[in-house]
């Protein structure tokens, strides 16, 4: 089945710094690959998405990138603030009817 | 905004007992779907649902598993009888229509088996 790797787990950056989360996947048919953000105890919420036929999207601070050849899709948060701070799941359809195949998680901490 | 909403957000049962978790998904949504997470461990996949069946199930969704929607709202999990291993967060998510991607997930429910 689909297999999705994320890196790093952990990831601490200073405020206003930026914060890049990597996930790889192994169905060359994923043809869409959301990320969700966890703040403790709280639901998954999604941030952002992007398609196979595109590349890059961005929204404010949040750029998602997406290399279909290499199979690999990145979340890019700049300016980061301590309100970024939480658990980050990347996550792809496959080849799907519609089950998400996620990421284990980045615990992402923003220092002040 | 309409959000997902999950009932009970915690549920502690002994082994062997059967449980029934509930979700409500957005109102216009036909899509719905349960997640699992073991703590510490991905989120992993148990079941979609739509037009009243099952779309897909993963291989975790075994007999001690079913979805029903037993009205216009609701969307429930039921296992029949809990493992220790059951123990998990269980997430509901529903998403609108087949060519819209987006899943939107309800908060949780923590089960608890003893």
């Amino acid at each position: 089945g689909e297999n999705v790797e994320q890196h790093p787990s952990t990831l601490s950056v200073q405020e206003g710094d930026s914060a890049v989360i990597k996930c790889t996947y192994s169905d060359s048919a994923s043809n869409y690959f959301p990320w969700y953000k966890q703040e403790l105890g709280k639901r998954p919420q999604l941030i952002i998405d992007i398609r196979s036929n595109v590349g890059e999207k961005k929204d404010q601070r949040i750029a998602v990138t997406l290399n279909k050849t290499a199979k690999h899709f990145s979340l890019h948060i700049t300016e980061t603030q301590p309100e970024d701070s939480a658990v980050y799941f990347c996550a792809d359809r496959g080849s799907t009817l519609g089950r998400l195949y996620f990421g284990r998680g980045t615990q992402l901490t923003v220092w002040p | 905004e309409p959000e997902v909403t999950q009932t009970p957000s915690h549920q502690v049962t002994q082994m062997g007992q059967e449980v029934i978790l509930r979700c409500v998904p957005i109102s216009n949504h036909l899509y719905f779907y349960w997640y699992r997470q073991i703590l510490g461990q991905k989120v992993e996949f148990l079941v979609s649902f739509y037009n009243n069946e099952i779309s897909e199930k993963s291989e975790i969704f075994d007999d001690q598993f079913s979805v029903e929607r037993p009205d216009g709202s609701n969307f429930t999990l039921k296992i029949r009888s809990t493992k220790l291993e059951d123990s998990a967060m269980y997430f509901c998510a529903s998403s609108r229509l087949a060519g819209s991607l987006e899943q939107y997930f309800g908060p949780g429910t923590r089960l608890t088996v003893t």
